[in-house]
């Protein structure tokens, strides 16, 4: 079983729309849960980041830790061309060292 | 920003060829990582160094090498390049490890 399980996709919603990304992971003990974006041709910058379970927003990004059902959602409001990219869930291993990069789901957001 | 530069961004090599992977990092980053991408898989982690001199294999260590002999300079070393080490290599750096910053990747083929 892969540490961290996420769908690849791809995923087309229409602009505007509300987008949910989502990832489940094995690891009870991660503590940090990051969310990087990669557009194409490009390397994977942070988007944003939660420590424990919860919510955390950032604009038009929400990102949300369950860790009791050890799941990970990233959820876009009011999607735009420019939110189309591959977006890529990533727990921090206990230790805070090592990324464990889920496959990613590329996103395409139709005008 | 911080800045990671990836010396090339296409690479042609034949198999059993030796193989130099380039990064650069100008931010004063203790940690450096080498990645590589495939469809499918995510991002798997090579080797990484969180000092000069010091480095740590990874997950997928087997026929690759590391070198840094900077702070600011990390190089992967392919022995004897095979066929399955086709792939976009990712340099990253960290400062405390949580964030890491990426460069626009190598994509490496060998024939």
């Amino acid at each position: 079983q892969k540490e961290v399980e996420q769908d690849p996709g791809p995923l087309s919603v229409p602009e505007g729309a509300i987008v949910s990304l989502n990832c489940t992971y094995s690891n009870s003990a991660f503590q940090y849960f990051m969310w990087y974006r990669q557009y194409s041709r490009k390397g994977p910058e942070l988007l944003m980041y939660t420590y424990s379970s919860g919510n955390k927003e950032d604009g038009r990004f929400t990102a949300q830790v369950d860790k009791s059902s050890k799941y990970i959602s990233l959820f876009i409001r009011d999607s735009q061309p420019s939110d189309s990219a591959t977006y890529l869930c990533a727990p921090l291993t206990p230790g805070g060292f090592k990324t464990i990069f889920g496959a990613g789901t590329r996103l395409f957001v139709k005008a | 920003d911080v800045k990671v530069t990836q010396s090339s961004r296409y690479l042609v090599k034949r198999t059993g060829e030796k193989v130099f992977l380039e990064c650069v990092q100008d931010m004063d980053h203790e940690n450096m990582f080498w990645y590589r991408q495939d469809p499918g898989l995510g991002l798997r982690l090579i080797y990484f160094s969180y000092d000069v001199k010091m480095k740590e294999k990874g997950d997928i260590p087997e026929g690759y090498s590391v070198s840094r002999e900077k702070k600011e300079r990390f190089s992967l070393i392919l022995e004897s390049a095979s066929t399955n080490q086709t792939s976009m290599y990712l340099c990253a750096s960290s400062l405390e490890g949580k964030a890491l910053h990426f460069g626009n990747g190598t994509r490496l083929t060998v024939t």
